[in-house]
Order: structure tokens, then sequence, then C-alpha cells
């Protein structure tokens, strides 16, 4: 049981590339999140997905998208990178609504020059 | 608009002795709080949470205080570990709305020999 998985563990993007960060749990959660944290601050709400096929926006939205095709998967797209999209993501889920933990997965720090 | 605040940013504490971290909210909308901690190079890990409907709750050497008066909670440790240093973060959210959090910035906390 690997809970919370996610990759890459670190990427250098130049501005104006895209790429993917993928995050994966197998404890079968029907709610996942992806956060960014930047340095001094709490974590922000990007996207979330309450189910597989349904996905909605967080506090952060803007050059985010994200697909929930599979329970397990929530990748995270980047469209166009900027500078300020430089952060760590973390990448979330929990079992319901009701159930108070979110399980973490490791993070994705990305830096965009 | 920080509605989770964590006005310390570090905080230093002899090993045996107690640590308390305090957090502060401004939503009164807010009825679950929760506390996460945090190692370098990983993501945030449940610690202990309080419903609104109750002032304390207590897990071994953690406790934490809600002053709903005050819109103020504290997590106690006691006694403090060297293995208790890390970046401890107050979040709380609204039941009903999909477990979304807003976490507070975060407070360092050292525990010395």
């Amino acid at each position: 049981n690997a809970g919370v998985t996610q990759t890459p563990k670190f990427r250098i993007l130049k501005i104006g590339q895209s790429m993917t960060l993928q995050c994966t749990q197998d404890m079968n959660h029907n709610y996942m999140y992806w956060y960014r944290q930047d340095p001094g601050m709490g974590l922000k709400l990007i996207y979330y997905s309450v189910g597989a096929g349904i996905t909605d926006k967080g506090e952060v939205p803007n050059g985010y998208n994200v697909s929930r095709s599979t329970t397990e998967d929530f990748p995270l797209r980047l469209e166009l990178a900027a500078p300020s999209q430089t952060s760590v993501y973390f990448c979330a889920s929990s079992y319901t609504l009701e159930q108070e933990t979110q399980y973490f997965g490791p993070g994705t720090r990305l830096l965009v020059l | 608009d920080q509605q989770v605040k964590q006005n310390s940013p570090s905080l230093s504490v002899q090993e045996g002795r107690i640590s308390i971290l305090n957090c502060d909210y401004t939503n009164s909308m807010f009825d679950y709080f929760l506390w996460y901690k945090k190692y370098p190079a990983e993501g945030p890990t449940f610690l202990i949470s309080i419903s609104s409907i109750k002032d304390k709750n207590e897990d071994g050497r953690f406790t934490v205080f809600l002053n709903k008066s005050a819109k103020h909670l504290s997590l106690h440790i006691v006694p403090s570990q060297p293995g208790d240093s890390a970046v401890y973060f107050c979040a709380a959210r609204v039941t009903g709305t999909a477990s979304k959090l807003t976490f507070g910035t975060g407070t360092r906390l050292q525990v010395t020999l």
C-alpha cells in the first residue's frame, strides 16, 4: 500500500512550456485534491475531485487544468508555465466527504525559469 | 485575505517542556479544525483535529484547545521531543464543502536537547 504517490519529485521548466504532474492513490479514495505551497505560505487548493469524471475549482485554479478518468489518478496539467507557478505541489486524497484525514503525497517541486 | 493565521513563524522549545502552537481564524463558518505536521521533503501528515462542538481534544502527548468566542485554537505538545521538530500547519473547513481545507502559513517548531 503506497498511499499517495507523485511524479516527478522535481522539475525545471522554461517559461511557456507545459507539463503534467502525476498523482496516484491506491486507497480507493473518492476525493482527491491538488494544493500548491509557496515559500512561507500555507497550502492553497488548486482543484479537487469528488469522484471519477467530476472536478471543480479551488482557490487558485488559473493556469491549471485537471482530469479524473479513474478513481486512482488525478493529473494536474500546467499549460504555458509562468514564473508565478514556481511552487511545491501536493496531491492529497480522502475517502469520503466527512472523513477528517486527507492523505498527502510527498510533493513535486517545480521551478519555472 | 488570510482566513487562518499562524502568527508565529517559528518556535524553539527545550526537550521535555511544553510546546504551544497558536492559530487564529476569521471565518465564523469554520466548524472543523485540524493540525498537520510536515517534515522537510515530505507531505503533511494529519496529527489531531477538533470539532466546533468541543473545546478540547486529546491524543497522547497532543492536545488541541478551541476557543470559539475568540476564534482561536492552540496545539499543546507535552512533553516535547526532538522528533517533534517540524512545521505545523493549522487548517479549517466548513462541513459540507467537499472537505476543502483552508491552511495557515505554518509554525516551524524546533525542539532542542
